[in-house]
């Protein structure tokens, strides 16, 4: 399979605990995306790179959260301290270069308990 | 405001209907996507549309830029197409994706 894969696809933890999330994209695909998606809405932006660099944040990604895509390749999500607000589906997506078409993964359902 | 709204947000049908679902925007747009996701499921892209018509299977998708509004027609629907039906655009920039609510369509047998 030469999707989009996350990792974990579920995540449980307690109030107050760190957890880091895992995005694999398509190989070649130099654009990822990390979206954050609540109950009944659409998908809310959360951080842009484009190979290793983190081109843009979203005013929703607090201090709390960090990403990082080290190599160019995969990315790591990671929340600190969560909170019960951060309960939600954590989706990563890729484009490739000059490419509109994107590719999301299945995505990490975290429940802060 | 939401740069993408979606409508119906809600819609039961029942198999064998013709099910339409339609998506405005109102930023300039380099392209749009309609996309699925099953309950629980992660998303799937349907279409990617710049202009015009395309058509997988049942599925038919059409834009039309200068109204700034796509539709996603499901001809002969059936219980396995009940999802959430999602429209994504992707601004001039392609920076980014700006995603509607979704509709959720549930077609009983």
């Amino acid at each position: 399979d030469t999707g989009v894969s996350q990792d974990p696809r579920h995540k449980i933890t307690k109030r107050g605990q760190n957890v880091t999330f895992r995005c694999d994209p398509i190989s070649e695909h130099n654009r990822l995306y990390w979206y954050r998606q609540t109950l009944g809405q659409g998908p809310e932006f959360l951080t842009y790179f484009q190979n290793e660099a983190q081109l843009e944040k979203s005013r929703l990604l607090s201090d709390r959260f960090s990403a990082e895509r080290p190599k160019g390749s995969f990315s790591t999500l990671e929340i600190q301290r969560t909170e019960q607000g951060d309960s939600a589906m954590y989706l990563c997506a890729s484009f490739g270069q000059g490419k509109t078409e994107a590719f999301f993964g299945q995505g990490t359902r975290l429940t802060v308990v | 405001k939401n740069e993408v709204e979606q409508s119906p947000q809600n819609l039961t049908a029942q198999e064998g209907e013709f099910i339409t679902i339609n998506c405005s925007y109102s930023v300039g747009i380099s392209a749009l996507h309609w996309l699925q996701q099953h309950p629980g499921g992660g998303i799937v892209s349907l279409f990617m549309l710049s202009s015009g018509k395309k058509k997988h299977g049942r599925l038919i998708a059409t834009i039309n830029i200068q109204e700034k509004h796509s539709s996603l027609h499901i001809t002969a629907s059936h219980p396995r197409d009940s999802a959430v039906y999602i429209c994504a655009v992707v601004m001039y920039t392609g920076n980014q994706f700006y995603f509607g609510t979704g509709t959720s369509l549930t077609v009983i047998p």
